[in-house]
């Protein structure tokens, strides 16, 4: 079965700075990969989404990034700001699959 | 458009006891799912239907039942509740086609003591 790995439960990182979390999944199959954010409380909100025969993809200051010779999307959140602190989570589909979601990573931005 | 809706927030039940919840949309979306999440865990799959009548089971489906009578509504019932089940449960719906993205309430915490 599909399994998703968010290596890191938790990532600090300096205001200003650029922010990469991974994600490994261990299938290949013709796929994407999505990422979600979540807030305390709140339920996952959609992000980004990347296609297997996508190299990169950006959406303001977020890049997602997709290698399938690694199976490893790679996300980035440029320039970070304390209001980008959240968990991120990422999920697999093959076609019309359910998602399978990853633990996610918490991220906090400091001032 | 309130995009989807879960009732209650909160709840507290004693082992045993049976509850309902609840998960409304107005998208129109065929797709609707049962998500739980645990601190460690993430977020795994109940059960999902594809559309009015059909239902199918996810990955950790014992202990619930579910039915899906129109496009609206997907409840997700608790028979006889374990605090085994103390999560928080969210509903998630999806367009049909397309790139499968999810579009999740805001989730309901229910504690089994």
């Amino acid at each position: 079965s599909q399994k998703i790995e968010q290596n890191s439960e938790a990532l600090n990182i300096q205001e200003g700075k650029t922010a990469t979390l991974t994600c490994n999944y261990t299938n290949y199959s013709p796929a994407y990969l999505q990422w979600y954010r979540q807030d305390p409380g709140r339920g996952p909100v959609f992000l980004l989404l990347i296609r297997e025969n996508e190299k990169e993809k950006r959406k303001e200051r977020l890049k997602v990034t997709f290698d399938t010779t690694l199976k490893q999307s790679l996300f980035h959140i440029t320039a970070s700001q304390p209001a980008d602190s959240a968990t991120y989570l990422c999920a697999h589909s093959t076609g019309n699959t359910p998602l399978v979601f990853g633990k996610g990573t918490r991220l906090s931005v400091i001032a | 458009n309130a995009g989807v809706t879960q009732t209650p927030k909160f709840q507290v039940l004693k082992t045993g006891q049976s509850m309902t919840l609840q998960c409304a949309q107005d998208m129109n979306h065929e797709y609707m799912s049962w998500y739980r999440q645990d601190p460690g865990m993430g977020l795994r799959l109940i059960h999902y239907s594809v559309g009015a009548g059909i239902t199918d089971q996810g990955e950790v489906p014992n202990g619930y039942n579910v039915s899906r009578s129109t496009t609206e509504d997907f409840p997700l019932r608790l028979l006889s509740a374990a605090p085994s089940q103390t999560s928080v449960y969210f509903c998630a719906t999806r367009e049909s086609g397309g790139a499968n993205v999810l579009t999740f309430g805001a989730g309901s915490r229910l504690t089994v003591l």
